[in-house]
């Protein structure tokens, strides 16, 4: 049980580009997404937190015009990176909790965002 | 502030050996969660361990152990006869539960795990 599913996998497009990534939650009804960002051989940074049919909340120095989420039902949470650009590069894990802050949260595979 | 430290960043060990990460968290709160995360090359996280801050029994599941002491905010995890399996990057994290508080997870740097055969 709790299979979080995340796509694409891996994405390789132009400057410029917007790209969006899904995240989805399988098996349970995900109250709560979050959007991290992890740097090679750096740990996880937490980007965002949405709740289903709320705006989402960024942490600071997150620009929230740059990095869209939508979290529009309880199983399916999307991060769109606006006019990317090669810095904006890394890998993008989106994790889904059930319930309060106590549960685990689940975590996608992760997308690797190349931007050429 | 709410703070998650693992001070060792790579470890390499021989297959059988045991072997422990360390992980040392600061936070005010009294009701908090710790968590272990295990990343393995593939990138995706895999959950391992919650562990409430009123529970300090330490728990063993399989090869893996937990250490879990409030007297010195830590919550060690050790693996008996590691395997090559094992190689990847453990995280510890911390959730605090206090008034306001999301549950949002504090991950430590990360230790990078090899076993070697």
């Amino acid at each position: 049980g709790a299979v979080v599913s995340q796509h694409p996998s891996r994405v390789i497009c132009k400057s410029g580009t917007s790209v969006k990534i899904e995240c989805r939650s399988l098996d349970f009804q995900a109250t709560t997404m979050f959007w991290y960002r992890q740097f090679p051989k750096k740990s996880l940074m937490l980007m965002a937190t949405s709740n289903e049919g709320s705006k989402a909340t960024y942490e600071q120095g997150v620009e929230k015009d740059k990095f869209l989420i939508n979290h529009a039902s309880l199983t399916l949470s999307t991060l769109t990176v606006t006019s990317a650009h090669p810095e904006d590069s890394s890998f993008y894990i989106c994790s889904a909790r059930a319930g309060q802050g106590n549960q685990p949260q689940h975590f996608g595979d992760g997308t690797r965002l190349s931007i050429l | 502030a709410q703070k998650v430290t693992q001070a060792q960043t790579e470890i390499s060990v021989v297959e059988k050996e045991d072997v422990t990460l360390d992980c040392v968290y600061e936070t005010r709160d009294t009701t908090y969660y710790l968590f272990w995360y295990k990343q393995p090359p593939s990138g995706e996280l895999v959950f391992l361990i919650r562990r409430n801050s009123f529970d300090e029994q330490n728990e063993i599941s399989g090869r893996y152990s937990w250490n879990f002491q409030k007297s010195t905010s830590s919550f060690n995890f050790t693996i008996t006869a590691s395997q090559v399996v094992d190689s990847a990057v453990y995280f510890c994290a911390l959730s605090e539960m206090g008034s306001g508080n999301t549950g949002k997870l504090i991950f430590g740097q990360g230790t990078t795990l090899q076993v070697k055969p």
